[in-house]
């Protein structure tokens, strides 16, 4: 099956400061999403992007589909963005494959 | 608010019990799924359902089943529980099937802890 690993594994940022979250999938997809699971548990969608890029607000996805992976852009970082950050694909199946995610803490 | 429900919230119950979980997907969505988010093993998927309809099963125990009624909301049972059922159970729900793909819509979840 396809595997899903997700870079770096823990971020610890400072407030307002940018930071870069990296997915990579072993084979071509037709479907990813970016989920954040916040402090108490639900997971947020965040983006819809099997292929390009896309922007809402502070923050920005890009995938390179032929290159298999994705990128989660956080820009002046708050710390209500803390919490963990997923990506999930799928190809021709049913099911998701979710990433075992970063975790991102933000501090005041 | 993803306008995907699910009930209990919260759960605890005893080794060897039985319960029911229950999932009513977003307005228009055919399609549910469910995952179960453990600390050792990630977000894993369950099952999914399209239109009353089972779809695709992934690491489904056999103690565990599912179900879609013609209302569409959906319900997860989980018999004869043992400690390691603990976790995180989400339901999801789609526009369509699988086939074509389709944004996921996640619930908040029903933290189901075995004593």
């Amino acid at each position: 099956g396809i595997q899903v690993e997700q870079s770096p594994p823990d971020l610890i940022l400072q407030e307002g400061a940018n930071s870069t979250l990296r997915c990579n999938f072993s084979d071509s997809v037709n479907n990813l999403q970016w989920f954040h699971q916040n402090p108490w548990g639900q997971l947020i969608n965040l983006f819809y992007i099997p292929s390009g890029t896309k922007q809402n607000g502070r923050l920005s996805a890009t995938t390179v589909a032929t290159e298999r992976y994705s990128l989660l852009y956080i820009s002046s970082s708050q710390t209500t963005d803390s919490g963990v950050y997923f990506c999930a694909v799928r190809r021709g199946t049913y099911k998701y494959i979710f990433g075992t995610g970063t975790r991102l803490k933000v501090l005041a | 608010d993803s306008g995907v429900t699910q009930t209990p919230k919260h759960l605890i119950t005893a080794t060897g019990q039985r319960v029911t979980l229950r999932c009513s997907p977003r307005s228009g969505d055919l399609s549910v799924y469910w995952y179960q988010q453990s600390l050792d093993q990630g977000l894993q998927f369950l099952i999914q359902y399209y239109n009353g309809e089972e779809r695709a099963k992934g690491n489904i125990l056999e103690r565990f089943s599912a179900q879609q009624f013609p209302d569409l909301h959906s319900e997860l049972n989980l018999s004869s529980l043992e400690l390691g059922d603990s976790a995180l159970y989400f339901c999801a729900s789609s526009v369509g099937t699988g086939g074509v793909s389709y944004e996921q819509y996640f619930g908040p979840g029903t933290r189901l802890t075995v004593t």
